[in-house]
């Protein structure tokens, strides 16, 4: 598509309850990212994949979130027994390439609009 | 890993105002630098990035930005705003060498009428 599409736009859940949020890369676009921003703050870097694996998953708060990209290019963050203090905007970002030095375009990361997601 | 400090957290002014946004990181080693901004209601969107080269980089809306490699600065100014640049704005740091870009916590951007 033209943009990263990210569903749901909002999605409010009981405290236990197991989520899915989906993002849709811009096609083409081989790296994707997960940020998380609370209100207030600017967005924390959660995992990052290159094709179908995830070569970066430090930013995972806990075992609780997990995120897959089966086909490399659709991927899911999943969130299960969900907690109060997951209540944030998630962020799914992609690019052309993670890592290509000093050139431009691959380097620049393209956002979705976010799923805010509100644990009750 | 890169940090990235912002030094205003909410800034007010008036149309026509000028503006100046602090940015500062840490990390040793070359660095991709951006500004992205979020109008209300909207998504995070690309106003300006720096790569190499001429360290005066001019951006949409009249947005420019100045990197000082030795201040490991990276401000943003525009010499009149306009209601419309009310928005968060974020800068942003990612090394030539790795993949994961860095946020700072953000400014909070109200121009009033």
């Amino acid at each position: 598509g033209a943009g990263v599409s990210q569903t749901p736009s909002n999605k409010v859940t009981e405290k236990g309850k197991y989520v899915e949020l989906r993002c849709d890369p811009i096609s083409g676009h081989t790296a994707l990212y997960w940020y998380r921003q609370s209100l207030g703050q600017g967005p924390e870097f959660l995992i990052y994949f290159q094709g179908t694996g995830a070569a970066d998953d430090s930013g995972l708060p806990n075992d609780r979130f997990f995120a897959v990209r089966p086909e490399g290019s659709v991927s899911t963050l999943k969130i299960q027994r969900t907690e109060r203090g997951d209540s944030a905007v998630y962020l799914c970002a992609s690019s052309s390439s993670g890592t290509s030095g000093l050139s431009s375009g691959a380097n620049v990361l393209t956002f979705g609009a976010g799923s805010r997601l509100t644990v009750l | 890993a890169q940090s990235v400090s912002q030094h205003n957290h909410h800034v007010i002014l008036s149309e026509a105002a000028s503006l100046e946004l602090g940015c500062n990181y840490s990390y040793g080693g070359t660095v991709n630098l951006f500004w992205y901004v979020q109008y209300p209601g909207q998504h995070l969107q690309l106003l300006l990035k720096y790569f190499s080269g001429d360290p005066l980089v001019k951006g949409i809306k009249g947005f420019e930005a100045e990197f000082i490699k030795s201040k490991f600065s990276f401000n943003l100014r525009k010499p009149s705003v306009q209601w419309s640049d009310t928005a968060e704005y974020f800068c942003a740091v990612k090394p030539t060498n790795d993949y994961k870009l860095s946020f700072g916590a953000g400014t909070t951007v109200t121009v009033r009428a």
